[in-house]
């Protein structure tokens, strides 16, 4: 079973932020946070990972909570082409296994 | 560019009959996976591979076959045994540590 919950969809007008929670209460110490999307009959895009601090890159930011048992994935600007299914997986640092995927947030962008 | 490339796109097959799906990496990943995706549904791990001539099953590796004679190629046999095959299949490839896994576009199986 996937060790984290995610709400199945979500609606965010164009232009303004979208954030998609995330919650992992049993998180380990050792366990990172990564975030993928997936366009229709694509494999999944990376998009950020993170253990303890937040983290921004060119694509959006990841808010991960003090207790680490929660986090947020922000779209600053969402567009329509940001509309996906966005899946959020903890996985162990410096293990090639499994990497457990759930049913993810359909995050529908309207004009 | 690198990447992973996956082919072919679509392939369809009778029942009873083995296919192999491609997927080659000029990444240098020393680490592939094969995911099987089923309509409004995650990813479930098939096989994966650490290194050449070394992999272990995942969750649902009934049915299927792979081999890792090289680095960069990662092939999956759909047998007959598998009861469901007609779905969305994923490869994917990443280098040690926790860095992320790249995927490829897919291969869409139909059997009839």
């Amino acid at each position: 079973d996937a060790k984290t919950t995610q709400p199945p969809s979500m609606d965010c007008a164009e232009g303004r932020a979208a954030n998609l929670p995330c919650n992992h209460s049993t998180i380990s110490g050792n366990e990172y946070v990564y975030w993928y999307r997936q366009i229709h009959s694509q494999g999944p895009q990376y998009i950020i990972h993170g253990l303890k601090n937040n983290e921004t890159n060119e694509m959006a930011s990841l808010i991960i909570t003090e207790d680490r048992k929660s986090s947020t994935l922000i779209l600053p600007h969402a567009t329509l082409r940001d509309t996906a299914v966005y899946y959020c997986i903890v996985r162990e640092g410096g293990s090639q296994g499994n990497l457990i995927f759930g049913k993810g947030t359909k995050l529908s962008v309207k004009p | 560019d690198g990447g992973i490339t996956q082919s072919p796109k679509y392939l369809f097959r009778k029942e009873g009959q083995n296919v192999t799906l491609s997927c080659e990496q000029n990444l240098n990943h020393d680490a592939m996976y094969w995911y099987r995706q089923d309509p409004g549904q995650g990813l479930r791990l098939i096989y994966y591979s650490q290194i050449v001539n070394d992999f272990q099953k995942g969750d649902i590796a009934e049915g299927y076959s792979v081999s890792r004679e090289k680095k960069e190629s990662f092939p999956l046999t759909v047998t007959s045994a598998q009861k469901n095959p007609t779905a969305f299949y994923l490869c994917a490839s990443s280098i040690y540590g926790e860095k992320p896994l790249h995927f490829g576009n897919g291969t869409r199986l139909t059997v009839t």
